[in-house]
């Protein structure tokens, strides 16, 4: 079964209006992390933002905030004011942190494509 | 601020030959991981290793191995290459010291077999 669900293959936002990227998540441990990556065209994958399972508040990174709501197993990313160089592949992924381990693989999910128009 | 290496960058190769691909972490990462990412498919982890040790395996077919070498940096050796194996390959490190731990990736090593 797939750990990351996202379900949303393109979206479509105008320049310095707010998107959400949806993501959900399955897992039996109660210690985990979840994360989001962008991959621009070029193909690097670039670290954005994370959030632990234990992590009260909502993280935020400048424009990046996650909105992580645990009893319904979302972790959906909210970019605020887009700008056009936001255009990119965007990947949630999951740590399970089931022994307490924080070097766990990363689980992906399929992607979502974002563009940016003027 | 200093970041994953890797190379090459793009390498071509014939069915059935063997490729090596080589990863340096950041300094200091203790953990580095590999994932194959195939056209339009989102990364896959291969395996990992913490401190120059095995520490999880995943898909990663019989034909591959990979090893971390005491100077941190890794190798992913492929034999008897496939053309399912075009892919991006990216190594990741990462520290158990960090505040989340997270994975930083180097920009990837694009394999094509023909």
């Amino acid at each position: 079964a797939q750990k990351i669900t996202q379900t949303q293959p393109g979206m479509f936002v105008q320049e310095k209006e707010a998107v959400t990227l949806d993501c959900t998540y399955d897992t039996s441990d109660q210690s985990y992390g979840l994360f989001w990556y962008k991959q621009p065209s070029s193909g690097e994958m670039i670290f954005l933002i994370y959030q632990g399972s234990y992590d009260e508040q909502n993280a935020t990174e400048g424009r990046y905030s996650l909105n992580f709501q645990k009893a319904r197993k979302s972790a959906n990313l909210v970019i605020s004011a887009s700008q056009l160089g936001d255009s990119a592949m965007y990947f949630c992924a999951m740590r399970e942190q089931g022994r307490g381990s924080t070097l766990g693989r990363l689980y992906f999910g399929r992607g979502t494509q974002l563009t940016v128009w003027p | 601020a200093a970041g994953v290496i890797q190379s090459p960058r793009h390498l071509i190769k014939e069915k059935r030959e063997t490729a090596t691909l080589k990863c340096y972490p950041i300094p200091r990462h203790d953990t580095v991981y590999w994932y194959q990412q195939g056209p339009g498919q989102d990364p896959q982890f291969l395996i990992s290793f913490y401190e120059k040790m095995q520490s999880d395996k995943g898909s990663i077919p019989d034909r591959f191995s990979a090893q971390q070498f005491s100077d941190y940096h890794s190798e992913l050796n492929m034999s008897s290459l496939e053309l399912g194996d075009s892919a991006l390959y990216f190594c990741a490190s990462s520290s158990t010291a960090g505040p989340y731990n997270e994975q930083f990736f180097g920009p990837g090593t694009r394999l094509t077999v023909l």
